[in-house]
């Protein structure tokens, strides 16, 4: 089953405006990080953050990380139609005994230009 | 930096045949995970080798899966025979060392999979 539930499953938004995009797991994490495919494509990483951090920045990326919720959360400033893509969310949990990413649904975010 | 390679990119098959996919993973990375992602999904680890050793499979369907990092480089996935529900896109990704998530993972575009 997916660790990661992102919301929402798809946002619509015009360039220039933020686009945020929220993730839930169920257990305790090394880890979360943020990755994006576009459409046929590989995935790329983002960023990742780590249990001890609450918020990341990374050029136009701003990620949020609440433990005590299980959340995350993924903000794109000033979107661009280059930003149209799928994300997804990726824990990492030292618990479970398997050691790769577990992977939401994802995010389908449209750019208009 | 050359990029994690995969052949080939798209395969058409009919249900009950076999196919294979290969994968090159970044000069150097120990680590290599086969994905799979189902439309609409996001990806599902079937495999991952540190160097030519399984770490974990715990996700693959032995009965139809198998996959193989000879000299632990290159890696093989196959399935023998195919079912309609395998129509996914492969992803293979490879990481320096794999310890848990404190490495970024690299993947390569994907073999598109349609199983008729």
């Amino acid at each position: 089953s997916q660790q990661g539930e992102e919301d929402p499953q798809a946002l619509s938004i015009q360039e220039g405006e933020n686009a945020t995009m929220n993730c839930s797991y169920k257990t305790s994490i090394n880890n979360l990080q943020w990755y994006r495919q576009n459409s046929g494509r590989g995935l790329v990483h983002l960023i990742l953050i780590r249990s001890n951090e609450r918020e990341k920045h990374s050029g136009r990326l701003r990620v949020t990380l609440d433990t005590s919720k299980k959340s995350s959360s993924l903000l794109i400033t000033a979107s661009r139609a280059a930003d149209t893509a799928s994300y997804f969310c990726a824990t990492a949990t030292e618990f479970t005994g398997r050691r790769a990413l577990t992977f939401g649904s994802g995010t389908r975010l449209q750019v208009q230009p | 930096e050359a990029g994690v390679a995969q052949s080939p990119r798209y395969k058409i098959i009919e249900k009950r045949q076999s196919v294979a996919f290969w994968c090159n993973p970044i000069s150097g990375h120990a680590t290599l995970y086969w994905y799979q992602q189902i439309l609409g999904q996001g990806p599902k680890l079937l495999i991952q080798f540190q160097n030519n050793g399984v770490v974990d499979d715990s996700q693959l369907p032995k009965d139809r899966f198998s996959a193989e990092r000879l000299k632990g480089v290159d890696s093989t996935l196959k399935i023998q025979p195919a079912k309609l529900e395998d129509s996914a896109v492969y992803l293979c990704a490879s990481s320096v060392t794999g310890v848990v998530g404190q490495e970024t993972q690299y993947f390569g575009p994907g073999t598109r999979l349609l199983v008729l």
